[in-house]
């Protein structure tokens, strides 16, 4: 079962930041928070991830709460090619051969982003 | 650009016949990862490799799946015989097998089976 909680819809306006949020309250001290997305009808795509400090790269910026229990995906400039599903993970890192270090993919929030 | 090729991208097939779909990874990536999405379910991983040996096929029905790497640059997934409830989208990702392996996946091969 997933370890993340997620709405499951959101919108946004084109132009303006898409803030998704995530709920991992039982994350362990050694699990990292990693986001993908899914376009309709293609494989998910990797957005970014963390494990407790702030994170940015060219798609998207990754707010990690103090105590780790939540986090928001922040998209700064949603465009109308950001509509898909978003997937918040939490996983356990270089642990393969156990299951921790699987991606386990709920059901996501389903951004649409409108004109 | 590297990226994940899946082959065929559609198979419409009927009950009982064997179908095979191929993966080829980002060349240099270590570990191969097989996937299944349906509107039920959901992804669900259904097998992975490292180096080419399985690691982990837990998520797959022993019975009638098998995933096989013959060579580095290939993966392949083989249902035999295949049954209605077996049609989805089916995905490979490939991964560098590093600490915080980011996994990349290839567009899917939507399966059909009549």
């Amino acid at each position: 079962d997933a370890k993340t909680t997620q709405p499951p819809s959101m919108d946004c306006a084109e132009g303006r930041a898409a803030n998704l949020p995530c709920n991992h309250s039982t994350i362990s001290g050694n699990e990292y928070v990693y986001w993908y997305r899914q376009i309709h009808s293609q494989g998910p795509q990797y957005i970014i991830h963390g494990l407790k400090n702030n994170e940015t790269n060219e798609m998207a910026s990754l707010i990690i709460t103090e105590d780790r229990k939540s986090s928001t995906l922040i998209l700064p400039h949603a465009t109308l090619r950001d509509t898909a599903v978003y997937y918040c993970i939490v996983r356990v890192d270089g642990n393969y051969g156990g299951s921790q270090g699987n991606l386990i993919f709920g059901k996501g929030t389903k951004l649409s982003v409108k004109p | 650009d590297a990226r994940v090729t899946q082959t065929p991208r559609h198979k419409v097939t009927e009950m009982g016949q064997e179908v095979t779909m191929r993966c080829q990874p980002i060349l240099g990536h270590n570990t191969v990862f097989w996937y299944r999405q349906t509107m039920m379910q959901g992804l669900e991983l259904l097998a992975y490799f490292r180096n080419r040996a399985p690691l982990d096929d837990s998520g797959m029905p022993k019975d009638r799946f098998s995933a096989e790497m013959p060579d580095a640059t290939l993966a392949t997934l083989k249902i035999q015989p295949s049954e209605p409830r077996d049609s989805a989208v089916y995905f490979c990702a490939s991964g560098s097998g590093q600490v915080q392996e980011t996994q990349y996946f290839g567009p899917g091969t939507r399966l059909l089976v009549l």
